[in-house]
């Protein structure tokens, strides 16, 4: 099975900040990448595809980069609707997985 | 536009079964698979299986083989799941998704791109 680790566990920045949130898989998974944002009691919803590619209608402060075994989303001035947790998945096996989730909170 | 409905909350006894749905509508539900997903009071996101909506071929994480089932009906456009000999650690939210296939570049990257409303199941005595 492939593992999937994501850092910081949680953050807490303000709005405007820039914010990057790492991912990294057990072996690699070339650019089989996607990042969702959960907010509470609510759907995951999908946000990027491929490592880097953005889903319709995410907005362009959120970027995605990586490949192999290291990747990284970034939000690149925080918006308040951005306070969420962040989820990383891996395509690259049949056996889907996530990581364990980095929770974004306001300071 | 695409929809999950998934059926509503279950309260449910160790050792029980529970059995899951998970109503598409919007899409050819035929020409995508369904993966389920659990997500435990506080916890992060925990990938359960996937089923072909084309022939209903499924696969499931290791940890829940010989306990889980995925289905599917065609004919209502609807995926299952059933969880058996439920202990309290099976708490959770369950979530449908249907997985699509993203081209890029040279590649087809799988992502769960619509989501169910989730389910919760509660397991006690």
């Amino acid at each position: 099975d492939i593992q999937m680790t994501q850092s910081p566990s949680s953050l807490s920045a303000s709005v405007g900040d820039r914010v990057t949130i790492t991912c990294r898989a057990s072996q690699s998974i070339s650019t089989y990448l996607n990042w969702y944002q959960q907010k509470p009691g609510k759907a995951p919803k999908f946000l990027i595809y491929a490592a880097s590619s953005l889903q319709t209608g995410v907005p362009s402060r959120f970027s995605g980069s990586g490949s192999g075994t290291h990747f990284t989303l970034t939000i690149s001035s925080l918006q308040p609707e951005d306070f969420a947790t962040y989820y990383c998945q891996q395509s690259y096996s049949t056996l889907d997985s996530f990581g364990q989730g980095t929770k974004l909170e306001i300071k | 536009q695409v929809q999950l409905v998934q059926s509503g909350a279950e309260e449910k006894k160790p050792g029980a079964s529970v059995k899951f749905s998970c109503r598409a509508s919007g899409y050819t539900f035929t020409n995508y698979g369904v993966i389920w997903v659990r997500q435990a009071p506080g916890q992060g996101l925990e990938w359960i299986g996937w089923i072909s909506g084309y022939n209903g071929n499924a696969i499931s994480a290791p940890k829940f083989q010989g306990r889980v089932s995925l289905t599917t009906d065609t004919s209502t456009s609807t995926a299952y799941m059933e969880l058996r000999s439920l202990i309290s650690d099976d708490t959770a939210v369950y979530y449908c998704a249907r997985k699509a296939f993203y081209h890029f570049g040279s590649g087809n990257y799988g992502a769960f791109d619509y989501w169910g409303q989730g389910t919760l199941v509660t397991v006690s005595s």
